[in-house]
């Protein structure tokens, strides 16, 4: 079957660096996707990896390897407005995208 | 630039009635979705359509009926809602198979008593 595994909850220290992991099985894959959700509002898009390695954008950046279907979400300089969930997304071999359950990120003063 | 937009965005039901949730966008996007999203869980899809006139089942498809007369517009019908249908529905849209980025409407809140 395909699944999206990524951690329930993380805290972490405003300022600080956090890494928010997340592994999946699909049939086939066309690249991963991470999306931020603050509580009651849409997910918005964050990243897209479809290649192996680092992608950063501002604060944010992004990992993935194919061969360990991994990737990880890194934050730094963290601040109160990143306290969200954030949503690991694989696309599949139809180009459907399959959901992890989301990271609650709390961010502490 | 309005995107996706939802109606409406709550609503509270007696178990049995029916309702359509609206989901509209402006940008020509072929690829439309509804989700459902409860607590503690992923995204699930409900049905999909890749393009006007098409329907597709998702993974959540059973209580659900939808329709895409108009290429820009998707509905989501619930026939007889039950409590189990309580949830907040997101409807997304992307432009094509292979350009993956989704775009969300702001959401329905719906609760059956």
């Amino acid at each position: 079957g395909q699944n999206i595994d990524q951690p329930t909850e993380m805290t972490a220290t405003e300022g600080a660096i956090v890494q928010i992991n997340c592994t999946y099985q699909t049939s086939g894959f066309n690249g991963l996707f991470w999306y931020q959700q603050h509580a009651g509002e849409a997910p918005t898009f964050l990243s897209y990896n479809v290649l192996d390695g680092l992608e950063e954008k501002g604060r944010f950046s992004s990992f993935l390897s194919r061969s360990k279907g991994y990737s990880y979400l890194l934050l730094k300089e963290l601040q109160m407005k990143d306290s969200a969930s954030y949503l690991c997304a694989a696309l599949d071999s139809n180009y459907q995208l399959i959901w992890g359950a989301g990271t609650k990120l709390i961010i502490k003063p | 630039n309005a995107g996706v937009t939802q109606t409406p965005k709550f609503r509270v039901l007696k178990t049995g009635q029916s309702m359509t949730l609206l989901c509209a966008q402006d940008m020509n996007h072929e690829y439309m979705y509804w989700y459902r999203q409860d607590p503690g869980m992923g995204l699930r899809l409900i049905h999909y359509s890749v393009g006007e006139g098409t329907t597709a089942k998702g993974e959540v498809p059973d209580g659900y009926n939808v329709s895409r007369l108009k290429k820009q517009n998707f509905l989501l019908g619930l026939e007889s809602a039950a409590p189990s249908q309580t949830s907040v529905y997101f409807c997304a849209s992307r432009k094509g198979q292979e350009i993956g980025e989704l775009f969300f409407g702001e959401g329905s809140r719906l609760t059956v008593l």
